[in-house]
């Protein structure tokens, strides 16, 4: 069964920083392109960033709201996604998921985790 | 930044009805359009790529149309499962963008 379970999730105070995990499984996860999408309380989906596979050089892609903030990264070894965030804001507060893409370009969501919940407040 | 534009936000039917959401692209997209329900305190599942064909496992009451910047997602015989919100994304350009959603509740 495929499977996407985040963690790291919490409170954080603005300027602060935080790292969540994506632990993947039940799927050959290094020849996957995986994403981040955050909602924020009450409002709609965002996305957050890219990361593609190796044979596409790990390269990431982000939203503007986030590049220079936010660091996407995966290990290919331990099935794991990661976001680094730093500088948070207030806005940043949201429910983050991992989604996994499909196999065919363009890469299209397949399939999404649970969530975790990043608060940033003072 | 491509902006999408679903309608309605909200809507309201009953057990059998069969519905229609409208989802608006401010450039051509290539027909990449993705549509996705949510139930609430639930993730995101994925329903549909590439305009019309359904993910594994979506039922085939849900069926996707539509070409350039206008798409659409309708659900053949409405049940009380289907009873969420709809997102429809573009997948074509950087930044990927959503629709606002729309609500379905039941009347």
């Amino acid at each position: 069964e495929v499977q996407l379970v985040e963690s790291g999730g919490g409170l954080v105070q603005p300027g602060g920083s935080l790292t969540l995990s994506c632990a993947a499984s039940g799927f050959t996860f290094s020849d996957h392109y995986m994403e981040w999408v955050r909602q924020a309380p009450g409002k709609g989906l965002e996305w957050v960033g890219r990361c593609r596979n190796k044979a596409n050089s790990y390269t990431p892609e982000y939203a503007a709201s986030v590049k220079g903030r936010f660091i996407i990264s995966r290990d290919d070894s331990t099935n794991s996604l990661y976001l680094q965030m730093s500088s948070l804001k207030t806005d940043d507060t949201a429910v983050y998921y991992c989604v996994r893409d499909g196999l065919t370009s363009p890469r299209y969501f397949e399939v999404w985790g649970r969530g975790t919940l990043v608060t940033v407040s003072s | 930044d491509i902006q999408m534009t679903q309608s309605p936000s909200s809507l309201s039917a009953s057990i059998g009805d069969r519905v229609t959401i409208t989802c608006r692209a401010s450039q051509g997209i290539n027909n990449n359009l993705a549509w996705f329900q949510q139930k609430p305190g639930k993730a995101p599942k994925s329903l549909i790529y590439a305009t019309s064909n359904l993910q594994s496992g979506v039922p085939s009451k849900f069926s996707g149309s539509g070409s350039g910047t206008d798409f659409t997602l309708t659900i053949s015989s409405l049940q009380p499962e289907d009873f969420a919100t709809y997102y429809c994304q573009q997948y074509n350009n950087f930044p990927l963008t959503f629709g606002g959603g729309t609500k379905v509740e039941i009347k």
